[in-house]
């Protein structure tokens, strides 16, 4: 059974390109986050979907992030224009949202590193 | 602020020995406490959770205890085993409107179990 995939598992670039991350959820579940980790503040969500509508997004940190979840089975995290104090690592994960006893199942991550 | 903190960084046990990973918060109205498990590389895997109804659960060689009046959780690793060394995060959430709410993560500590 495929866990959720993120892709690319790493990515470079220069400061002031446009950034994509994606994120292919577990199927049938319906509930998809975004997280961010970096040393400083450890993990921390930056929004998460609800049957693919925007639930809470005040975790993300200003207008150059935005995310979009135009079918249950594919999230972006888009980042434009990028600036180095964005490298992180990305986690994208999913749920079933009406109970914890079905935990959040975490993808590998994309390493995202801005020059 | 954080909600959740996980004052070691890191924490070294001897194989067949018991480690005891701590966490404390500062919101009493989380309603779940979970722990997850992440090895380099890879996302956090979910481990444990614990109701804010509950002082104690167990599954396997994994415990968590629950102290509300300390605001205070603890996981204990019982007998330690290499293969446990990996960054362990604490997560609280509060259960809102039947949905699964944010998880509020702490910085992790670090297991190492040697030989």
């Amino acid at each position: 059974d495929a866990g959720v995939i993120q892709s690319p598992r790493h990515e470079v670039t220069e400061m002031g390109q446009e950034v994509t991350l994606r994120c292919k959820p577990i199927s049938g579940h319906n509930s998809l986050f975004w997280y961010r980790q970096t040393m400083m503040r450890g993990l921390e969500l930056l929004i998460y979907f609800n049957n693919n509508v925007p639930i809470d997004d005040s975790g993300m940190p200003e207008d150059r992030f935005s995310a979009k979840m135009p079918n249950a089975s594919f999230s972006t995290l888009k980042i434009q224009p990028s600036e180095p104090r964005d490298s992180a690592v990305y986690f994208c994960a999913s749920s079933f949202w009406v109970s914890l006893n079905q935990p959040q199942h975490f993808g590998d991550g994309t390493r995202l590193s801005i020059l | 602020d954080q909600q959740v903190k996980q004052n070691s960084p890191s924490l070294s046990v001897q194989e067949g020995r018991i480690s005891i990973l701590n966490c404390d918060y500062t919101n009493s109205m989380f309603d779940y406490f979970l722990w997850y498990k992440k090895y380099p590389a890879e996302g956090p895997t979910f481990l444990i959770s614990i109701s804010s109804i509950k002082d104690k659960n167990e599954d396997g060689r994994f415990t968590v205890f629950l102290n509300k009046s300390a605001k205070h959780l603890s996981l204990h690793i019982v007998p330690s085993q290499p293969g446990d060394s990996a960054v362990y995060f604490c997560a609280a959430v509060r259960l809102y409107g039947g949905s699964q709410g944010n998880l509020i993560f702490g910085k992790g500590t670090k297991l190492s179990v040697k030989p």
